[in-house]
């Protein structure tokens, strides 16, 4: 089955920038989609499609991918931006949706 | 406004079943794929099943298989998740969401379920 696998933990200073990965096989084929989590609430999609932003996600959010890795950029993290990030694709060769195990950003 | 309303969960001894809804409102729900997804304690997203906006496609997890069943009533706008054999470790939230071709952008607020003697 399909893994996409991200690192447990990122912390990073306010203001400065926060890179989360997503590895997985052949991603570049793939559509990565990102989400946002914070402590007892639902998620909330933050990309889509590798590098698009939904309606009033900010700026400083911004997707890409090289090679088997995508990474979910926070610039100018702020304390609000502390939560889990996962990334998310459809794997086409057994019809399942895989979610990352997840990232917890943590502002210093 | 758009909206999805989780509602059903609860706690079940193993080995009973449980039935979760999904109400849907603020948009076309039957013309949308929907998905359930499950938060175990402490724990990562977890994909359970989807469904497609006819309710005549269904993706199910190995882990759910032949266990749960999605299905849904476009005519009363809810989804529903039908989980049968349950098990300890489907103890979660369990969240639904709306689909479409750019990620899922609708999540309802989840609704807990445990499964405990």
């Amino acid at each position: 089955s399909y893994v996409l696998t991200q690192p447990p933990s990122v912390s990073v200073a306010p203001g400065k920038t926060a890179r989360i990965p997503c590895g997985g096989n052949n991603i570049g084929s793939k559509s990565v989609h990102w989400y946002q989590q914070k402590p007892g609430q639902a998620p909330v999609l933050v990309v889509y499609d590798n590098s698009d932003r939904p309606s009033g996600i900010p700026e400083r959010f911004s997707g890409s991918k090289s090679g088997n890795t995508a990474t979910l950029t926070i610039s100018r993290v702020e304390a609000g931006d502390e939560a889990a990030y996962y990334c998310q694709v459809w794997d086409d060769s057994s019809d399942h949706w895989v979610f990352g195990g997840g990232t917890k950003l943590t502002i210093l | 406004q758009v909206q999805l309303v989780e509602s059903g969960g609860g706690v079940v001894q193993p080995g009973r079943s449980l039935r979760l809804s999904c109400a849907a409102s603020g948009f076309v729900f039957s013309t949308y794929g929907m998905h359930w997804v499950r938060q175990a304690p402490g724990k990562g997203l977890e994909w359970v099943t989807t469904i497609w906006y006819d309710g005549n496609t269904k993706y199910y997890a190995d882990s759910v298989k032949g266990r749960f069943t999605v299905f849904r009533d476009n005519s009363k706008n809810t989804l529903y998740l039908q989980m049968n054999s349950l098990r300890a470790e489907d103890t979660a939230v369990y969240y639904c969401a709306r689909g479409g071709g750019s990620g899922w952008s609708v999540w309802g607020q989840g609704t807990r379920v445990t499964v405990s003697s």
